[in-house]
């Protein structure tokens, strides 16, 4: 079964100032998607960045960008110039392929505080 | 306006008592999904579901049923048999690779 982990229960970070989350994650398969997902206080789900496996170049969307190593399976996420509005859980996820069932699995989270 | 639509948003029941979960899209998607989030935690695959009449069991299916007999709509059904019924529940589809979420239930057995 597809695992997904994210070792850091809580990371803390100075308004400005950038910081990086890490995902680790287990598949069998070739071709995947990742995602980073956000929710704030309001619990609404908010998609932050994707990155299908195929795509050697990483995926980056403004202030939010990935590093993502394939053949270590390791996804994570850096937030740069952090603002007050990022604080909010952030979970990875890991989606088979059609063929393979789309089944969506999520991390356990991290949680972003941002210090002003 | 497009979008996923989840009812009710809050919701108590007596213990033993079965309640159903109400997912409605009109975005068109064929895949949808169930999650339940504890407090604190990550979201846990419930079901999931490809195309109509059509469903697979997700990691945390114990205790829980859903039917899909319309492309629209995913009802989960959360069973007496469900040990620790009370979370927050969350349904959203997926299309173009993008997951879309409902807003929420939030399901208190007292």
């Amino acid at each position: 079964a597809q695992t997904v982990t994210q070792s850091q229960p809580e990371m803390s970070v100075q308004e400005a100032e950038t910081v990086t989350l890490s995902c680790t994650y287990d598949t069998s398969e070739s071709d995947y998607y990742l995602f980073w997902y956000k929710q704030p206080p309001s619990r609404q789900m908010i998609l932050v960045i994707r990155q299908e496996a195929y795509k050697q170049q990483n995926a980056t969307e403004n202030r939010f960008s990935v590093n993502f190593q394939k053949a270590a399976k390791s996804f994570s996420l850096k937030i740069s110039d952090s603002q007050l509005g990022d604080a909010a859980m952030y979970f990875c996820a890991y989606r088979d392929p059609p063929a393979a069932g789309n089944k969506l699995t999520f991390g356990g989270g991290t949680r972003v505080l941002v210090k002003p | 306006d497009g979008g996923i639509t989840q009812s009710p948003k809050y919701l108590f029941r007596k213990e033993g008592q079965n309640v159903t979960l109400s997912c409605e899209q009109n975005l068109n998607h064929d895949a949808m999904y169930w999650y339940r989030q504890d407090p604190g935690q990550g979201l846990r695959l419930i079901y999931y579901s490809q195309i109509v009449n059509d469903f697979q069991k997700g990691d945390i299916a114990e205790g829980y049923s859903v039917s899909r007999e319309k492309k629209e709509s995913f009802p989960l059904t959360v069973t007496s048999a469900q040990k620790n019924p009370t979370a927050f529940y969350l349904c959203a589809s997926l299309a173009s690779g993008e997951l879309f979420f409902g807003e929420g239930s939030r399901l208190t057995v007292l």
